[in-house]
């Protein structure tokens, strides 16, 4: 079966430039979640939907960043206009409802802004 | 602040040592799980506890749920270079609240 996949893999962008990061979870999963990782703070939670809608945004880091969820295949996080702080790997993962349910990650999108 | 203390940081040791690796909050959480992260892929889980004092086993890996279901350890026995990976503990606070995820402990097990 298909795990999460997302894309880009790895994407090196200019300072100012829109990044657009892809991801389809794992079909019939009803929860989608986009986390982001760096060194200093690890893995935090950017935002996550139940059924296509978003249910908790707290963790956008700024109004630079927006998420969508069109369908139940396929979602969207766009960073307008990037900054180089922005560097990390965004993980997009998807699960069976949410509490203590398995979550499956994807490979991860490693952005850098230059 | 740190929902989720991990300790310590960063562990380097000789193949055949055994560890243990620590997961810390003054938060008391429904259930907590383990991930291991290897480099260039996304967390994979390893197991989830629910009960306080649970122990649960897999292979040579033991985890622990603390009694006040607000810690818990990973003990690895015999470890091998292909545990080497950054370990991750995540929390739930309850009901149908979204994992919190602690920074890790990043293991290097050295042939």
């Amino acid at each position: 079966d298909a795990g999460v996949i997302q894309s880009p893999r790895h994407e090196v962008t200019e300072m100012g430039q829109e990044v657009t990061l892809r991801c389809k979870p794992i079909s019939g999963h009803n929860s989608l979640f986009w986390y982001r990782q760096t060194m200093m703070r690890g893995l935090e939670l950017l935002i996550y939907f139940n059924n296509n809608v978003p249910i908790d945004d707290s963790g956008m880091p700024e109004d630079r960043f927006s998420a969508k969820m069109p369908n139940a295949s396929f979602s969207t996080l766009k960073i307008q206009p990037s900054e180089p702080r922005d560097s990390a790997v965004y993980f997009c993962a998807s699960s069976l409802g949410t509490g203590r349910n398995t979550i499956y990650f994807g490979e991860g999108s490693w952005l850098t802004v230059v | 602040t740190q929902l989720l203390e991990q300790s310590p940081q960063f562990l380097s040791i000789q193949e055949g040592e055994n560890l243990t690796v620590y997961c810390n909050s003054s938060s008391v959480f429904s259930s907590l799980q383990w991930y291991r992260q290897e480099p260039g892929e996304g967390p994979v889980l390893l197991v989830t506890v629910v009960t306080g004092g649970e122990v649960k086993k897999l292979k040579r890996l033991t985890f622990q749920f603390g009694d006040a279901r607000k810690d818990s350890s990973l003990h690895i026995t015999a470890a091998q270079p292909g545990d080497t990976g950054l370990y991750l503990c995540a929390g739930v606070r309850g009901g149908n609240t979204p994992l919190v995820f602690g920074k890790g402990t990043r293991l290097s097990v050295i042939a």
